[in-house]
């Protein structure tokens, strides 16, 4: 069974730019989780998307933004980069309770 | 306010011996409760959960963990460690009410020494 795919590997950006990072789940799972994971700061829950639909959304500023399309696959986007937009998002999807995650996208904003 | 705690950054111990890493949590309700094993420059890699039921739970590569609800705590053990257990430990809990998300702990780095 293949894992939760994340694309790209690295995303290198300039202050003030958009980024956009995707994500797909495992086959079957309708529910995606976004996370940041910044140094020091540890693993924080961004959004979580599910059957389409935004259910939730952490403490994070409205520039975070996301999607779910209808294959289950998703898209986090962050606009207005700032410096410490910096760090590894990770997603995972979810049968139910556990969430399995993804490799992550390294993020570096310059 | 829900959170999880994992009172040591790192935890040394010889190959063969047996290891624990500790966690505790505070959540109002009854809890579901992960570990999660993170390597360098990988995603996270789920090692077992707590739902309901017996406290002592058995997950990937050995791994076990204690539910114990007076105590809050949720520790995760193994009984011989090896080297390739070296990694960043991560504890987790998610509400019953389903918001989603998973709190985690801090992290602790698991070191095996040979």
């Amino acid at each position: 069974e293949a894992g939760v795919t994340q694309s790209p590997t690295h995303l290198i950006k300039t202050r003030g730019q958009q980024a956009t990072l995707r994500c797909s789940p495992i086959s079957g799972h309708t529910s995606v989780y976004w996370y940041q994971q910044a140094l020091g700061l540890g693993l924080q829950f961004l959004l979580w998307y599910d059957e389409g639909e935004e259910r939730n959304r952490g403490n994070f500023p409205p520039r975070f933004s996301g999607r779910q399309f209808p294959n289950y696959g998703s898209e986090l986007n962050v606009n207005a980069l700032e410096l410490e937009d910096s760090a590894l998002y990770l997603c995972a999807s979810s049968p139910f309770q556990e969430q399995f995650f993804g490799p992550g996208t390294r993020l570096t904003v310059l | 306010a829900q959170s999880v705690a994992q009172p040591e950054d790192q935890v040394n111990v010889a190959e063969g011996n047996p290891l624990t890493v500790k966690c505790t949590y505070s959540v109002s309700g009854n809890p579901y409760l992960f570990w999660y094993v993170q390597y360098p420059n990988r995603g996270l890699q789920f090692l077992l959960k707590y739902i309901t039921g017996d406290n002592l739970v058995k997950g990937s590569y050995g791994f076990e963990a204690e539910f114990n609800k007076s105590q809050t705590s949720f520790h995760l053990k193994k009984p011989s460690a090896l080297v390739s257990d070296s990694a960043l430990y991560f504890c987790a809990v998610r509400h019953t009410s389903n918001t989603g998300k998973l709190i985690f702990g801090q992290g602790t780095t698991l070191q095996v020494k040979p």
